[in-house]
């Protein structure tokens, strides 16, 4: 399985930009990048994912690297809602055809946001 | 959108005992996915049901198995339970893969 690797931790203010890095230099030709994000006492919340081009929504903007070996979550004004563990996935197909993948997580980065 | 719901929220159950979790998908959701999550980790896959047939599965033994009925609800079931399955485990529905999942807020299981 491709593995990704991300900072154990990052601080930032509120209202201020975030960008959580992403290596994942094993990355095959196929494989999506998500990002998910996990609150305490919830499960995980889908934030963004994409293949190749730069990806908006209204929660975040994902970077991605040319050769696709990293990546970088941006939170373009973080709040104090924000404050999670945040994990960089690359998306595994299952053994057979249809809807099917499965997500493997590290251990993520905890984002602190202070006030 | 109703989201995805788990029951129960949390639960004992002693060593050697059988449990079933279960799980509601979100609407228009045909595939579900199983976690587990210990403490201080992050979630690890079991397996995963697309239109009533497993078509993935993660590194547990088969005292681990599920179902997912034809409304695309879902049951995981565990056998023989151990301590070391004490975990929150989590639920997650789809629409297709490549699409995002969407997550329950978990079952807590406390193996004593």
């Amino acid at each position: 399985d491709a593995k990704t690797t991300q900072p154990n931790s990052m601080e930032s203010n509120e209202e201020e930009p975030v960008h959580l890095p992403c290596n994942h230099s094993t990355i095959s030709g196929t494989d999506y990048i998500h990002w998910y994000r996990q609150l305490p006492s919830q499960g995980p919340e889908y934030v963004i994912h994409g293949l190749t081009s730069n990806v908006n929504n209204r929660m975040a903007s994902l970077a991605i690297a040319e050769d696709r070996k990293s990546s970088t979550l941006i939170l373009h004004r973080a709040t104090l809602r924000d404050a999670a563990v945040y994990y960089c996935i690359l998306s595994l197909r299952g053994n057979s055809g249809g809807s099917n993948y499965k997500l493997t997580f590290g251990k993520g980065t905890l984002l602190t946001v202070n006030p | 959108e109703t989201g995805v719901t788990q029951s129960p929220t949390h639960l004992i159950k002693t060593r050697g005992q059988q449990v079933t979790l279960r799980c509601s998908s979100q609407s228009g959701h045909n595939t579900v996915s199983w976690y587990q999550q210990a403490l201080g980790q992050g979630p690890q896959f079991i397996f995963q049901y697309y239109r009533e047939e497993e078509n993935g599965r993660g590194n547990f033994p088969p005292r681990f198995s599920g179902l997912q009925f034809p409304n695309y609800s879902s049951e995981l079931n565990v056998n023989a339970l151990e301590l070391d399955d004490s975990a929150l485990y989590l639920c997650a529905s789809s629409r297709a893969w490549d699409y995002g999942y969407t997550f329950g807020s978990g079952t807590r299981l406390t193996v004593v």
